[in-house]
């Protein structure tokens, strides 16, 4: 069975950077896997930050990035506001029967 | 403007069956991927079922068999008829578009509960 890792609870300050990860629990996530991150408040939709690895979504700011960090995808937010404290949320594509596998989500807190 | 707009949910019993539509607008559905996207109370996002452009239909291991997606071309609509529903599907299902070849969910529309209770 295919698992999506992710950090459960990440924090950070305000102004502060921070990276989230996206791996796999066996194998390696590469620019193959369209990996795409998704941000999510409660009672809300997700709403799509980055796809095909690092391309921002139309509006999204630019302190939002997107990359491959060593064997993960990776989501990147320079300079933290209290706005994007959030549940963020990557997928990958796995192709075949499976489609996509979403991860457990990262639980940011901006403090 | 581009825009989905799921309905369809509410409350049903165990072993029950409810459909769910998502109506488009915007963009043309049978042009495009379109899939179903659910979050159970609490928990996170769980992809459920794609058609894609040329027909073809994928489904999750823990809704196959169950579910089947479709689409009206003459009404722009994606549906999701779900048989024999349990406990476990209780959530919010969210359609999404996915634009061809790019492999994301780029429009999500503001989903709909379904709940499986007696």
């Amino acid at each position: 069975q295919t698992v999506v890792t992710q950090e459960p609870s990440f924090s950070v300050s305000p102004g502060g950077t921070v990276t989230l990860t996206c791996g796999l629990s066996s194998g390696s996530v590469s620019i193959s896997s369209y990996p795409s991150w998704y941000q999510q408040t409660p009672g809300q939709a997700p709403r799509t930050l980055i796809y095909t690895t690092n391309t921002r979504s139309s509006g999204v700011p630019d302190r939002f990035s997107g990359s491959i960090l060593g064997n993960k995808a990776a989501l990147t937010i320079t300079g933290a506001q209290a706005d994007d404290e959030s549940d963020y949320y990557c997928v990958l594509y796995m192709g075949g029967g499976i489609n996509w596998v979403f991860g457990g989500g990262t639980k940011l807190t901006v403090l | 403007e581009v825009q989905v707009v799921e309905s369809g949910g509410g409350l049903v019993q165990p072993g029950g069956s409810l459909r769910l539509s998502c109506a488009a607008s915007g963009f043309t559905v049978s042009s495009n991927y379109m899939s179903w996207v659910r979050q159970a109370p609490g928990k996170g996002l769980e992809w459920v079922s794609v058609i894609y452009s040329n027909g073809g239909t994928y489904y999750a291991d823990s809704v196959k068999g169950r579910f089947t997606i479709s689409r009206d071309n003459s009404k722009n609509t994606l549906y999701l008829q779900m048989n024999s529903l349990r406990a476990e599907d209780t959530a919010v299902y969210y359609c999404a578009r996915v634009p061809v070849w790019e492999l994301f969910f780029d429009y999500w529309g503001q989903g709909t509960l379904v709940t499986v209770s007696s």
